[in-house]
């Protein structure tokens, strides 16, 4: 069974700083990784992906994710947050030979500060 | 992107009685869909798989008796809670891969539907 580990639970951060938010997974095959997010009332929606390829993905709005299979970490970062991220944040997984079916993690609430 | 719509987006019944949720694809058919269960600052619980055409595969712990999925048409699955109790309040969410044919291809969410049992 797949599994997916989020360790932060509640970030505030102020405005402009770093944000790294960390994802583990269990699982004992080929991967595809997901970071999806979650404004404040509205449905959740798809930051960034890792099928393939260059291990370091760029999603929408300046965040990006490093997927290292040797720790089955898929960590999200962006290098200067704005009050408009606040919102809640879940990495996901999908085991290759699951289909479709995607495990979330627990989510981290982040909240951007003025 | 595609869109999912769910409706309604929010429901509060009564103990005993059913509760029908319907998942839409607006924009694009889609033969599989996800029934999520949300609770409280938890993470979404995948509920079951929604197939079109045939019957919906559950989740160990699912009661498919409680939650009866039908997949009527290549836009629309429906969740129903039978029987409903307060411990069945929850935010439930669907939603539908962009190209099933794609496995792990993004999903797209519906907005979700707040349930309530009094």
């Amino acid at each position: 069974a797949q599994s997916v580990s989020q360790h932060n639970h509640h970030v505030i951060l102020s405005e402009a700083a770093s944000l790294e938010l960390g994802c583990n997974y269990s699982y004992g095959g080929t991967v595809n990784l997901f970071w999806y997010v979650q404004y404040p009332g509205q449905h959740l929606q798809l930051l960034l992906k890792y099928f393939s390829g260059d291990p370091l993905v760029k999603g929408i709005k300046g965040f990006e994710a490093e997927f290292i299979k040797s720790k089955f970490s898929f960590n999200l970062r962006k290098p200067s947050v704005q009050w408009s991220d606040t919102a809640e944040y879940f990495c996901a997984v999908n085991g290759r030979r699951g289909g479709n079916k995607l495990t979330f993690g627990t989510g981290t609430q982040l909240k951007v500060e003025l | 992107g595609a869109v999912v719509s769910q409706h309604p987006s929010w429901v509060i019944c009564k103990s005993g009685t059913s509760v029908k949720i319907e998942c839409r694809s607006l924009d694009f058919q889609a033969t599989t869909m996800f029934w999520y269960r949300q609770f409280p600052k938890q993470s979404l619980m995948l509920m079951a798989t929604s197939n079109e055409g045939s019957k919906a595969t559950y989740e160990q712990g699912v009661e498919k008796d409680k939650f009866l999925i039908n997949h009527a048409s290549l836009t629309l699955s429906t969740l129903t809670v039978t029987s409903a109790h307060p411990e069945d309040s929850s935010f439930y969410i669907c939603s539908a891969p962009g190209n099933p044919g794609l496995a792990g291809d993004e999903q797209f969410f519906g907005p979700g539907t707040r349930l309530t049992v009094l």
